[in-house]
């Protein structure tokens, strides 16, 4: 099993511009989530989703979309990239919902200039 | 709203001195635990964790953590650090509650282990 992976592992956007960052998994997961991890700060959940066709927000949703058309794919959409929104973006997913372990992919560093 | 709390920055340490990191959490009822690691460069890796049961909890790597319920704290422990221990340290906490396991981080602890 290749666990989650994501892609890109890093990109710089210009202010305004757009992009997706993809999030896989093939452990048959049905919980999947972003989390943004700047300096200093620990990690932010940005939106989960509890299976395919539903999503929710987490504690910094603004700036963000997702979409979850199957229980594999969960990608994370800026639509305006702004400079704040410069930091490393985890995904992760986990089994069921009552704290089971949450697995965790490589990142993507994104840099907003 | 459930919080954590990690109180130790950053800690340096040379090789072979025991370590304790700080946890503290805030939330009323049952909760789940987890010590996860960052080593540099790499992605988020669980080093042990507390559903229920023994609160001496034991984990990869010879860290074990021990849960507290009195004083809401899960502190990470290890006897004796190696240089490969060098790394970034969060303590999460998972309520029991709602529909997702929502973790909660604290802000991480830096580890420096030098020769």
């Amino acid at each position: 099993n290749a666990g989650v992976t994501q892609t890109p592992k890093f990109r710089i956007l210009k202010i305004g511009q757009s992009m997706t960052l993809q999030c896989t998994q093939d452990m048959n997961h049905n919980y999947m989530y972003w989390y943004r991890q700047d300096p200093g700060m620990g990690l932010k959940l940005i939106y989960y989703s509890v299976g395919a066709g539903i999503t929710d927000k987490g504690e910094v949703p603004n700036g963000y979309n997702v979409s979850r058309s199957t229980t594999e794919d969960f990608p994370l959409r800026l639509e305006l990239a702004a400079p704040s929104q410069t930091s490393v973006y985890f995904c992760a997913s986990s089994y069921s919902t009552r704290g089971t372990e949450q697995f965790f992919g490589p990142g993507t560093r994104l840099t907003v200039l | 709203a459930q919080s954590v709390s990690q109180h130790n920055h950053h800690v340096i340490l040379s090789e072979a001195a025991s370590l304790e990191l700080g946890c503290n959490y805030s939330y009323g009822g049952t909760v789940n635990l987890f010590w996860y690691v960052q080593y540099p460069g790499q992605h988020l890796q669980l080093l042990l964790k507390y559903f229920s049961g023994d609160p001496l909890v034991k984990g990869i790597k010879g860290f074990e953590a021990e849960f507290i319920k009195s004083k809401f704290s899960f502190n990470l422990r290890k006897p004796s650090v190696q240089w490969s221990d060098t790394a970034e340290y969060f303590c999460a906490v998972n309520a029991r509650t709602g529909t997702a396991s929502k973790l909660t981080f604290g802000t991480g602890t830096r580890l420096q282990v030098t020769l």
